[in-house]
């Protein structure tokens, strides 16, 4: 199947801080990456859709200007989670859509973020 | 809007079958999909159907789908331990590239 990275697989910071979250989908370009959040022995829920070389669509009640999200390339999308608190720490699962094989959403391994 | 819904828990012998089950409320979605995630992982993609299809196999994979009764589910033959993990069903939103998740089912295989 299609491989996507995330980089780091996890991050500790302290409070106030921000910490960057990458998403690089490695053997197809992706028009459409998505980011998602899980808590633990939960579903996942959407946070964006990140569209390249255009403003993120946030699903309703996620911060934009707390979780910036950039898509400068077609295989490259950036969380940014800023200004980071403890509720904010949870595993941050991207994805990258694939047009061409039933709009099939391949998945990286998540970022387990926890913030002190 | 759409609602996804799972049971939460299944347990089985190791060697028998396994069904997990999955209903979806919106009759329009087009592609319906089963991911497999283990302990701090992502989500493997393991199989995908079009809504025109009633059954996909694929190798000890069987996905079964009643478009009437907007029921999804996921058949794994000769379940083996290591197919222990959870395991979600999503549906792609008509008109959106977005999925709707259901909740997940734990599966544990016994030996």
């Amino acid at each position: 199947g299609a491989v996507v990275s995330q980089h780091p697989s996890w991050v500790i910071c302290k409070s106030g801080t921000s910490v960057k979250i990458e998403c690089r989908s490695l053997d197809f370009q992706a028009t459409t990456m998505f980011w998602y959040r899980q808590f633990p022995k939960q579903s996942l829920m959407l946070m964006a859709t990140s569209n390249e070389g255009s403003k993120a669509t946030y699903e309703q009640g996620v911060e934009k200007d707390k979780f910036l999200i950039n898509h400068a390339s077609l295989t490259l999308s950036t969380l940014t989670v800023t200004s980071a608190h403890p509720e904010d720490s949870s595993f941050y699962i991207c994805s990258a859509r694939n047009p061409s094989r039933a709009d099939t959403q391949y998945f990286g391994p998540g970022t387990r973020l926890t913030v002190l | 809007g759409e609602d996804v819904e799972q049971s939460l828990f299944l347990s089985v012998r190791e060697g028998d079958s396994s069904v997990i089950n999955c209903t979806y409320t919106d009759s329009s979605s087009t592609y319906l999909y089963w991911y497999k995630q283990e302990p701090g992982a992502g989500l493997q993609l393991l199989t995908y159907i079009f809504s025109n299809m009633d059954m996909k196999q694929d190798q000890r994979l069987t996905v079964l789908l009643n478009k009437k009764d907007k029921h999804l589910s996921l058949r794994i033959a000769d379940t083996q331990t290591g197919d222990s993990a959870i395991y979600f069903c999503a549906v792609l939103t008509s008109g959106t590239y977005k999925y709707i998740f259901g909740t997940g089912t734990r599966l544990k295989v016994l030996a």
